[in-house]
């Protein structure tokens, strides 16, 4: 079975700060995907990394797709209260039909 | 237009009852899910299928039984419901045919308590 750790579980920063959370697996993946969840709400996507080492900018938030395509990093530039929520990463395999996502880290920014 | 809407949003019942939730996506996808989130917000699938025919199986007890009368509606019909089936169930659909990268587009779930 795949399976996709990520830290922190829980993260509760103030506003401006920066943070990364971290998607960790020893299975390799064709590629991997961000999404996150708002409270009462589905995951959305956010970002979908293809290529090892593959950088990827969605203006504050920085993904990056390990060079070996195991894990993943997430890096919020100056959170604000607006990136609350559960952050969620998806390893890829084959097609969207073998999606396993990773165990979701949550996000409180507070001011 | 909601893309993927499943109903009902809230369901509370007894154990022992069967249940079920319905889905509808107007995306036009040939693939469709059901996923489950439990309380530590941990989302694993339960089922997929495309163009009616079910492709993923998890290891979900016979209890559940996905229905899907046509490529855009997937519905979920849970017999003799435990306390444990209580969770959010996602709906989910999305487009197959691309080597990776598919889009994956959520319902709004149903929280589901079992009493």
């Amino acid at each position: 079975t795949q399976l996709l750790e990520q830290s922190p579980q829980f993260l509760s920063i103030q506003e401006g700060e920066n943070l990364t959370v971290y998607c960790n697996s020893s299975s390799v993946f064709s590629s991997l995907q961000w999404y996150r969840q708002e409270p009462g709400e589905g995951p959305v996507l956010l970002v979908t990394v293809v290529t090892g080492g593959e950088v990827k900018k969605l203006k504050r938030l920085t993904f990056q797709f390990g060079d070996a395509r195991k894990d993943s990093s997430l890096h919020i530039t100056a959170a604000q209260p607006g990136d609350t929520g559960l952050y969620l990463c998806a390893g890829v395999t084959g097609t969207a039909s073998k999606l396993t996502f990773g165990t979701g880290t949550r996000l409180q920014v507070t001011l | 237009d909601t893309a993927v809407s499943q109903t009902p949003k809230y369901l509370v019942t007894q154990m022992g009852n069967d249940k079920s939730i319905k889905c509808e996506q107007n995306l036009g996808h040939d693939t469709m899910y059901w996923y489950k989130q439990d309380s530590k917000k941990f989302l694993k699938i339960m089922f997929s299928y495309n163009n009616k025919e079910l492709i993923i199986n998890e290891t979900v007890p016979n209890r559940f039984s996905p229905k899907s009368p046509d490529k855009a509606h997937l519905n979920l019909h849970i017999n003799s419901l435990e306390l444990g089936d209580s969770a959010v169930y996602f709906c989910a659909s999305s487009q197959e045919g691309k080597l990776s990268g598919n889009t994956i587009y959520f319902g709004e779930g149903s929280w589901l308590t079992v009493v």
